[in-house]
């Protein structure tokens, strides 16, 4: 049981917009806006595709954003690709290291 | 451009050691925190370990604290993570990444196999 807590799935068609959400606690996302998106095709290494909750990394399409409210933070796919199929995490500064990254949300593009 | 290329991975029997080596480039090596990510067969991503980048601090996720141990050599630009008493459950893909600052994991590696089986 991870202290961050992710939808094991998710799913949307192509073009469609898709939401994760990530809920901690007010020790972690609630009280530190130092929240991580990455993105995991199996076979390859994780990608950083949102850091500090909104801010995306060079190279990383805008169709990718992050938000936060309260303890619970989202990543946002809008216009569904193909290849944005793959397994997303989520990791926020202020949990116990035991419990770095959420459990991870499976995306299926359908 | 960042590389972080992992070697070491191999099958180990359950109580053997294995050293796992991150050759990294492209960057200044001393100036970040690293840190070792690990993936299970059918599970998800594991923090396991980190160093600050003098090597003066690490910490270690709570199952393998006591039987591995992380290292740095800033000269030679290299990361290691010494395992000692494997278990099955340390079967995983190895992943050498660089901590950007506050658990922001900007730069991975590849990742090594290592599987502990008899």
């Amino acid at each position: 049981q991870s202290a961050l807590t992710q939808p094991p799935s998710a799913s949307g068609s192509p073009g469609q917009s898709v939401t994760i959400s990530c809920t901690g606690s007010s020790s972690d996302i609630g009280d530190y806006n130092y929240v991580s998106w990455y993105q995991h095709h199996p076979g390859k290494a994780p990608k950083l595709i949102i850091y500090e909750v909104t801010k995306r990394p060079s190279g990383v399409p805008n169709r990718f954003s992050g938000s936060k409210s309260g303890n619970t933070a989202s990543l946002t796919v809008s216009g569904l690709q193909a290849e944005d199929e793959a397994d997303y995490y989520c990791s926020s500064f202020g949990v116990t290291k035991n419990d770095v990254f959420g459990g991870g949300t499976k995306l299926t593009v359908l | 451009e960042v590389q972080l290329v992992e070697s070491g991975g191999a099958l180990v029997q359950p109580g053997g050691s294995l050293r796992l080596s991150c050759a990294a480039s492209g960057f200044t090596f001393s100036s970040y925190w690293m840190t070792w990510v690990r993936q299970a067969p059918g599970k998800g991503l594991e923090w396991v370990a980190h160093i600050k980048y003098d090597g003066s601090g690490k910490d270690y996720e709570d199952s393998v604290r006591g039987r591995f141990t992380i290292s740095r050599d800033n000269a030679d630009n290299s990361l290691y993570l010494q395992m000692s008493s494997l278990r099955a459950d340390d079967t995983a893909v190895y992943y050498c990444v660089r901590d950007a600052g506050w658990y922001r994991f900007d730069q991975w590696g590849q990742g090594t196999l290592v599987t502990v089986s008899s």
